[in-house]
This record gives structure tokens, sequence and C-alpha cells, in this order.
């Protein structure tokens, strides 16, 4: 099956400081791919959704200029969590959509857990 | 706003027993519901679609518009179905844009 590749899988650094983590589509090409947030003990919330060539689309409530997102070629997107604080410490997913409107599947990566000291 | 329940955070049974993992949701829209199963360290990944009618690893589902549920069941647990499993409601025109429930870890015990 499709595989999607989530790096790091772990991030610890320090207050301030940035972290990109990167979603890649090792064997299609996605269009799409989504980002998800999930506290400890909650369920998955669907943070925006990148697109290929153009600007993500944020769901409510998401910062835009904290958690910045770039989808430059059709099997990369990232994820950057500027200026992180303690209170971003979640574990980050990502997914990748593959087929037409009949057929879509959805891929996840593996997760990223980030801690904020 | 669109919202899926999962009342259950914990559901135990034994091997063979009949298992049944409840949810629910709100949606104004047409509702298009999705399982999705976590296995032990692994990732998230597709259990089955209501659209699809189908039955994965003996699983069914029914999406019951009336009482706006869409239960996953399985007449004979085993104990390789253990797992974290999300109920996800489609909130767009991709099959990302989804709201999932809280989950429920799913225990079969021998």
């Amino acid at each position: 099956g499709a595989v999607v590749s989530q790096h790091p899988s772990w991030v610890i650094c320090k207050s301030g400081t940035s972290v990109k983590i990167e979603c890649r589509s090792l064997d299609f090409q996605a269009t799409t791919m989504f980002w998800y947030r999930q506290f400890p003990k909650q369920s998955l919330m669907l943070m925006a959704t990148s697109n290929e060539g153009s600007k993500a689309t944020y769901e409510q409530g998401v910062e835009k200029d904290k958690f910045l997102i770039n989808h430059a070629s059709l099997t990369l997107s990232t994820l950057t969590v500027t200026s992180a604080h303690p209170e971003d410490s979640s574990f980050y997913i990502c997914s990748a959509s593959r087929g037409g409107k009949t057929n879509e599947k959805l891929f996840f990566g593996s997760g990223t857990q980030l801690s904020v000291l | 706003a669109q919202r899926v329940t999962q009342p259950e955070k914990l559901l135990s049974v034994f091997k063979g027993a009949p298992v049944e993992l409840k949810c629910n949701y709100s949606y104004s829209g047409s509702p298009e519901l999705f399982w999705y199963v976590q296995y032990s360290r692994q990732r998230l990944q597709l259990l089955l679609r209501h659209i699809s009618r189908e039955s994965i690893k003996g699983f069914t589902a029914d999406l019951n518009k009336g009482e706006t549920s869409f239960h996953l069941k399985k007449p004979f647990a085993q104990e390789e179905d253990s797992a974290m499993y999300y109920c996800a409601l489609r909130i767009g025109t991709s099959y990302g844009k989804l709201t999932f429930g809280q989950g429920t870890i799913l225990t079969v015990h021998p």
C-alpha cells in the first residue's frame, strides 16, 4: 500500500524556537495533504489542508502565523511550529490523499511528538 | 457544528464474544462516515467507510440516519482486534477533512 513518511518521530525543543515537521508521500503524488493535532487522551483535530502550489487552508481557531505550512512539491508538505511554547506540545499527524473522487484514499504518517520545554 | 461522539473510551470483551463500538454524529449535511483503526505501534489506517457497505476483518457498520449512528460491530471478536478505533465524519470535499470521535480502546482478552 501507499506509504506516508513523517519526520521526525519526536522532537524536543526550547521555548521560542521553531520546529519543522516533514510529511512525504513516498510512492505517490499527493496534491492534498492534511495536518492534525492530538492532545493526550483526546481525539485528532484537523488543523489545516495543505495544497500543492497554493496556500494552505486552516481550520477555525488555528493560527496561520504559528503553524506555517508549505507544500512545495507533490510529495512533500512541511509544518513549521514557529516560536514554540509549552502549550504547543502535542502529537502532530499528517495524511496524504490519493486517488480521485470515486476512489480517494487517505494514508497517514506515523506522527511526530513535539515537546517544548 | 459537526460532532462525532464515541461514548466508550475503553471496551473489553473476551475472545469469541460479539463486540459493538458505538458512534453517534451530528451534522447538518449529508453524512459520510468512516471507521479508522490504530493497532499498537502502527499508524492510523482506514477500516471501513459506510458508502462501501463492505465488511473488513469481519467488522461491519451501518449508517442509521434516524438515530444518527454508525456503530461498528463484529460477531466474534479476536485478540488481534485489540486496538484504538476512531469514528470519523467527513466534513469537506476531500476525505482528509475529517472530524474524529474521541476514540475507543478495544481490548479482546483470550
